[in-house]
């Protein structure tokens, strides 16, 4: 099993929907997560991170952590456009932190 | 200046050139890391610096030197490098290992 696993999609979702997009971890001890954006050709730009069990929200992402199913997943209410990227999870590792290998989102006008 | 910096933003190379990649930050950041970014692969660790003492070498080619003369400047020198080495190379900051990471911009690079 893979550290970290994400669906890498694409998602494509219409314009003012709900994306939702999900990851997996393996280790059990994990105690932090990190949600990425990239978009293309630019580098990872750290958006989200929750600690506790249950939702962390800001402004239209929300974050959401299931430590007993190893399961963090970030939704984003009414996508806009912008928001079409490429979202990595990452779980600390040790002494360096594991991502993903992406979710690419495409919202569509 | 923004957190994280590198240079060269772009960089194109033969196999028997050597080059350097510098990364600065202002963030006050204890670890600094290095990662290399393949087309459609995960983002791939390679070195970790924390205080400036290397913790972590992710099994990288010792065509790959890096340098961490202190905490806010990390170099990645190059040299006899592969046309497979061609990737987008990664900076980033930390407070401390393992904590959220702050990227630089990255350098693109290609070796022909």
């Amino acid at each position: 099993q893979k550290e970290v696993e994400q669906n890498s999609g694409p998602l494509s979702v219409p314009e003012g929907a709900i994306a939702s997009l999900n990851c997996t971890y393996s280790d059990r001890g994990s105690q932090s997560f990190f949600w990425y954006r990239q978009y293309s050709g630019k580098s990872p730009e750290l958006i989200m991170f929750i600690y506790s069990n249950g939702d962390k929200e800001d402004g239209r992402f929300t974050a959401q952590l299931n430590k007993a199913s190893q399961y963090v997943s970030l939704l984003i209410r009414d996508s806009q456009p912008s928001d079409s990227a490429t979202y990595l999870c990452a779980v600390p590792w040790g002494r360096n932190m594991r991502f993903g290998a992406g979710t690419r989102l495409t919202v569509k006008p | 200046e923004t957190g994280v910096t590198q240079t060269p933003r772009h960089l194109v190379m033969g196999m028997t050139n050597k080059k350097s990649l510098k990364c600065e930050q202002h963030l006050g950041h204890n670890a600094m890391y290095w990662y290399k970014q393949s087309a459609k692969k995960p983002l791939e660790l390679m070195f970790v610096y924390n205080f400036k003492e290397q913790t972590e070498n992710n099994s990288v080619p010792s065509r790959f030197s890096p340098e961490c003369p202190n905490s806010s400047h990390l170099f990645l020198h190059l040299h006899t490098l592969q046309p497979e080495d061609s990737a987008l190379y990664l900076c980033a900051s930390s407070p401390g290992v393992g904590a959220e990471a702050f990227f630089g911009q990255g350098t693109r690079l290609t070796v022909v």
